[in-house]
């Protein structure tokens, strides 16, 4: 299996609802490494997993936060959704042959 | 505070010119350069890196310049085509397999 799958693409949340979304590694990749991406800016690292634990976050508060499991997949889970975490989220795989981009998921909070 | 800083928020090129993409970076404990092409509903593709021991990186249509005293990088595209159309990203990590920290990206037009 290569490349990097997300799921859903799309989705639409109420305010204060929680959502949990899902990403597939690369094949040879044991690293995943979330980014949100607001309408008109660049990628933001959320955190990034390698080998199931947490292995760097950015400047995101704790209502976001992930999983990996043993076969790398991995899931970005945020509470309590706000306005402003409408975005693109992007999964990303990677290994010694670098990063691996998902096609992300939509998601907007109404 | 923007570690990456795309300045251009948009670019147009004729078609078969030269396309300079450019990028300063703040954080001098980057030292791996990563430029992605974005295009609608798709992820960032990976197009070109440079490492901070080199100051310049080819493959084919597109080369990197690092001028690491002046923390800043260009991407070249020579010669410009309609495919090129795209939002370009310039990226940087503190090692190879590091967090990558983007910039704001560039919106390029090629025009025919």
């Amino acid at each position: 299996e290569t490349g990097v799958t997300q799921s859903p693409t799309h989705l639409i949340k109420t305010r204060g609802q929680q959502v949990t979304l899902r990403c597939s590694s690369q094949s040879g990749h044991n690293t995943v490494s979330w980014y949100q991406q607001a309408l008109g800016q660049g990628p933001q690292f959320i955190f990034q997993y390698y080998r199931e634990e947490e292995n760097g976050r950015g400047n995101f508060p704790p209502r976001f936060s992930g999983l990996q499991f043993p076969n790398y997949s991995s899931e970005l889970n945020v509470n309590a959704l706000e306005l402003d975490d409408s975005a693109l989220y992007l999964c990303a795989s990677s290994g010694t042959d670098g990063y691996t981009f998902g096609s992300g998921t939509r998601l907007t909070v109404v | 505070d923007q570690q990456v800083k795309q300045n251009s928020p948009s670019l147009s090129v004729q078609e078969g010119r030269i396309s300079i993409l450019n990028c300063d970076y703040t954080n001098s404990m980057f030292d791996y350069f990563l430029w992605y092409k974005k295009y609608p509903a798709e992820g960032p593709t990976f197009l070109i890196s440079i490492s901070s021991i080199k100051d310049k990186n080819e493959d084919g249509r597109f080369t990197v310049f690092l001028n690491k005293s002046a923390k800043h990088l260009s991407l070249h595209i020579v010669p410009s085509q309609p495919g090129d159309s795209a939002v370009y990203f310039c990226a940087a990590s503190a090692q190879r397999d590091d967090k990558i920290i983007f910039g704001k990206g560039t919106r390029l037009h090629i025009l025919p």
